[in-house]
């Protein structure tokens, strides 16, 4: 069955960096797109980045635009996240999602990062 | 404020029909497909729906989905109270060129 487990989360100081991985079973790793969505505590889901199959086309939401990278590892089935610059309002839980052409069909229970002085 | 408009809440009885709407621009749902979450509390999304009508296997054929125009509608009827969750909508904006989600919907089965 497929499995997104993601990890690396935890508390940083603002200006930090952190990058967060997601470990992929079940599937064919290397013909999905693969996607980070966001939740700050109490909100609603915030669309982070996604990367294709090759890790070649990638896509940023302008919050995180020039802060983070998304990359992947085919030959490890791992999606990473790395997050520079971190600022209060990039806490949140955060999710790796498999990405099909009309949604995120597979989840990740998410790991949170709380960024705080 | 989210570009794709959900009301904040709905509810219904056990049994009954709801629908949650969301909706958009021509840019994103009128133009892409639509898809819906459904967040039951301190769990991950999961995909109800998905290219606007279509439902993964597993997912119950109480939940339905719909698109007209730039608007979506997400349908469950034979309302339960495990049903009780927040919804999201979400769809590609082809203008700007990312992931959108709508602000949520809390579902209440009273």
């Amino acid at each position: 069955q497929v499995q997104l487990v993601e990890s690396g989360g935890g508390l940083v100081k603002p200006g930090e960096s952190l990058t967060l991985s997601c470990a992929a079973s079940g599937f064919t790793f290397s013909d999905y797109y693969m996607s980070w969505i966001r939740q700050a505590p109490g909100k609603g889901l915030e669309w982070v980045s996604y990367i294709g199959s090759s890790g070649t086309y990638t896509r940023y939401a302008d919050s995180v635009k020039g802060r983070f990278t998304i990359s992947r590892d085919n030959a490890k089935n791992s999606l990473y996240l790395q997050m520079n610059s971190l600022r209060a309002e990039d806490t949140a839980v955060y999710y790796c999602a498999r990405r099909i052409e009309g949604g995120d069909d597979y989840w990740g229970q998410g790991t949170l990062v709380t960024v705080s002085s | 404020q989210s570009v794709l408009t959900q009301p904040p809440s709905v509810s219904a009885a056990p049994g009954q029909k709801v629908t949650i709407s969301c909706s958009g621009s021509s840019s994103n749902i009128g133009n892409n497909y639509v898809s819906w979450y459904q967040q039951l509390p301190g769990t991950a999304p999961k995909l109800l729906i998905y290219d606007n009508s279509k439902r993964p296997s597993g997912i119950p054929d109480r939940f339905s989905g719909s698109k007209s125009g730039t608007s979506a509608t997400l349908g469950i009827t034979g309302l339960q109270t495990g049903d009780e969750a927040d919804y999201y909508c979400g769809t590609w904006d082809s203008s700007l060129s990312v992931v959108m989600f709508g602000g949520g919907t809390k579902l209440t089965v009273l």
